[in-house]
């Protein structure tokens, strides 16, 4: 069964610092999603990583993907309050296997 | 931008009850999911659904749930009898080519059983 662990679960980072949020998973996986929820709304995609060393930024936040160590990481930057939500990550499993398992989320609060 | 819609926003029912969670997948896509979320909790697949049939279902997928295409814009979740354990956020999501591409997530039916 494949399983998923971020961690931390709770980060709470003060404006301007870096830091990163870290996904390991189980199984061999062809694509690894990260997600954005803010309270009670729905799951906006952020990055989609599909092979191994791929790296994709956004704004702030830069995703990369290892799939020799089974690890994806969210590396923010300069942190601003804008960013404060939950972050999940999510793996597929195989190529043609929808289903997403997801993470247990790390919980992001910025301070100013 | 093509996205996915829920309704209701939110549901309160009783114990006991049926409901049935709505959603219009983006037009063009073929593959369509249920997962939920338990408030505080990480999102669970629930249910894949491809060519009218489902294609995986999660252990929490009981025989209370079901699922259904019933004209070719709608795809629902019913859920016969409700638990207080049911109580959670519903996503419905749908992706053009399962496996192959993104899922698009919905905005979520919130569910409260009392």
């Amino acid at each position: 069964e494949l399983k998923v662990e971020q961690n931390p679960l709770f980060l709470s980072m003060q404006e301007g610092k870096n830091y990163t949020i870290y996904c390991n998973y189980s199984t061999t996986s062809d694509r690894l999603y990260w997600y954005r929820q803010d309270p009670g709304k729905s799951l906006e995609s952020l990055f989609v990583l599909l092979s191994n060393g791929a790296v994709k930024q956004e704004g702030r936040l830069m995703a990369s993907l290892d799939t020799k160590a089974r690890l994806s990481t969210l590396h923010i930057t300069a942190a601003v309050h804008d960013l404060s939500a939950t972050y999940f990550c999510a793996v597929e499993r195989n190529f043609g296997n929808e289903k997403l398992t997801f993470g247990t989320g790390t919980r992001l609060t910025i301070i100013p | 931008e093509p996205e996915v819609t829920q309704t209701p926003s939110h549901q309160v029912t009783q114990m006991g009850q049926e409901v049935i969670l709505r959603c219009v997948p983006i037009s063009n896509h073929l593959y369509f999911y249920w997962y939920r979320q338990i408030l505080g909790q990480k999102v669970e697949f629930l249910v894949s659904f491809y060519n009218n049939e489902i294609s995986e279902k999660s252990e929490i997928f009981d025989d209370q749930f079901s699922v259904e295409r019933p004209d070719g814009s709608n795809f629902t979740l019913k859920i016969r009898s409700t638990k207080l354990e049911d109580s959670a956020m519903y996503f419905c999501a749908s992706s053009e080519w399962g496996g192959l591409t993104e899922a698009f997530f919905g905005q979520g039916t919130r569910l409260t059983v009392v």
